[in-house]
């Protein structure tokens, strides 16, 4: 069972800050991961898929690279809409979807 | 677009139909999923149905008991949910999956499902 760990759990920043967001693949998986924001009470928005291409309406400042198996998101600049939870997301073998358990990004 | 329907507060042992009614795009040509969240919880992949019906997946959590299906001439998918237990209720998301990729790029709303007595 392949299982995506991000870390760290909460990430407490100021505006302006710099984020860096990880999610580490329990095995050797394929580079296509993607990360979602998701704000309270609203659906999942996806951000990046295959490791570092962006969707439809990501801004610039969201950018996700790969090593191996560790996946990064890096918020270069937050901005106050930036404060949210984000997930990585990869296909596996079982279960075939995986996503990791979230990272929140708070205001510190 | 993604409009999900069908939640409910429903008892243990009972069953419910979610279903995603779809828009402004040729629905026939997607993989789709159903995709949930606990309260206070992360996301959890739930089920996948190829583009045609096909093929579908579920998660070990509900294999034997969920089944997913979409009626391409409707544009609908649907979640079947039998034998249910509290720990199925949840917000339970349509999701398209992106073409010929592996990440989903459109999502609905979300319906809420609660399993109590």
């Amino acid at each position: 069972e392949t299982v995506l760990t991000q870390s760290p759990d909460t990430l407490s920043l100021s505006p302006g800050e710099r984020a860096t967001l990880s999610c580490r693949a329990s095995q050797s998986v394929s580079s296509y991961l993607a990360w979602y924001q998701q704000k309270p009470g609203q659906a999942p928005r996806l951000l990046i898929y295959d490791a570092s291409s962006r969707a439809t309406g990501t801004p610039l400042r969201f950018s996700g690279s790969r090593s191996g198996t560790d996946f990064t998101l890096t918020i270069s600049s937050l901005e106050p809409e930036d404060f949210a939870v984000y997930y990585c997301q990869q296909r596996s073998t079982r279960p075939p979807f995986t996503f990791g358990q979230g990272t929140k990004v708070e205001i510190k | 677009q993604l409009v999900e329907s069908g939640g409910g507060v429903v008892q243990p042992g009972k069953s419910l139909r979610l279903s995603c009614a779809v828009s402004g795009f040729t629905f026939s040509t997607y993989g789709m999923h159903w995709v949930r969240q606990a309260p206070g919880k992360g996301l959890e992949w739930v089920a996948v149905t190829s583009h045609d019906g096909s093929s579908e997946d579920y998660a070990d959590s509900v294999k034997g008991r969920f089944t997913i299906s979409r009626d391409n001439s409707g544009n609908r998918l649907y979640l079947q949910m039998n034998s249910l237990s509290a720990e199925d209720s949840a917000v339970y998301y349509c999701a398209r999956q992106q073409y010929v990729r592996d990440a989903f790029d459109v999502w609905g709303q979300g319906t809420v499902v609660t399993v109590s007595s």
